[in-house]
């Protein structure tokens, strides 16, 4: 059973930068799926913020895009965010995610969740 | 972007009665190759990441229970729970996979009349 953990600092001051780091277990990161970062904003609805392949290929949230940076360790299996210029609208609880795959093929919905970390910003 | 509605935005059921939440999409998320809608739903529990429980609009997730259903194709989608449990206390999501931007509803609340 793949299990997948978030960590990183808590609290983040306005206009520094966001990092956390996603570590996976129970699979290899160099598997045929690709590895998400998701974010909810307290009470608030799920926002996908992008991916990464183990080749280190990624993909982003246009709204986000100019801001975010995945990153993959395949040594250490696991994989990490980095969101530039945090204002208070990026508070949230980042989740990281894996696709579902089947028969070789992956589909952009998440089968399996970290239990997520909060990350406030303020000074 | 594919805009997720979902509505209500909250409801309340009677323990044993049947719940239902419906989710539209601004597109269609039918994908005529293999005509599969590529729409997926989830649960999620206070304190809990959201957890899958039907994707490609009705195929169930392992050990979701068979009370739990979706039905819908094209831009029209709901999601059923036909015998409310008070482990079923939780929001519900759409999420539309279809797009490289992957997009969620806003969620509904489910809670116990």
């Amino acid at each position: 059973q793949v299990q997948l953990q978030e960590s990183g600092p808590g609290l983040v001051k306005p206009s520094g930068t966001l990092s956390l780091t996603c570590a996976v277990s129970g699979g290899s990161i160099s598997s045929t799926n690709w590895w998400n970062w998701v974010r909810q904003p307290p009470g608030k609805g799920l926002e996908w913020i992008g991916e990464i392949f183990h080749s280190g290929s990624t993909n982003y949230s246009p709204s986000l895009k100019s801001r975010v940076t995945i990153s993959v360790d395949k040594s250490k299996n696991q994989f990490s965010l980095e969101l530039t210029s945090v204002t208070a609208a990026d508070t949230a609880v980042y989740y990281c995610a894996r696709t579902y795959c089947s028969d070789g093929n992956c589909y952009k919905l998440f089968e399996y969740w970290g239990q997520g970390t909060l990350v406030t910003v303020s000074s | 972007d594919i805009v997720m509605t979902q509505s209500p935005d909250s409801l309340a059921v009677s323990l044993g009665e049947r719940a239902t939440i419906n989710c539209k999409s601004s597109q269609s998320v039918l994908y005529r190759s293999n005509n599969k809608n590529y729409l997926a739903w989830y649960q999620q529990k206070p304190g809990q990441p959201p957890k899958l429980l039907i994707y490609w609009a009705s195929t169930r997730e392992s050990g979701v229970p068979d009370r739990i259903s979706g039905s819908g194709s094209g831009t029209d989608f709901t999601l059923t729970i036909s015998s409310l449990q008070a482990e079923d206390v939780a929001v519900y999501y759409c999420q539309q996979y279809y797009s490289d931007l992957r997009t969620f509803g806003q969620g509904t609340k489910v809670e116990i009349k």
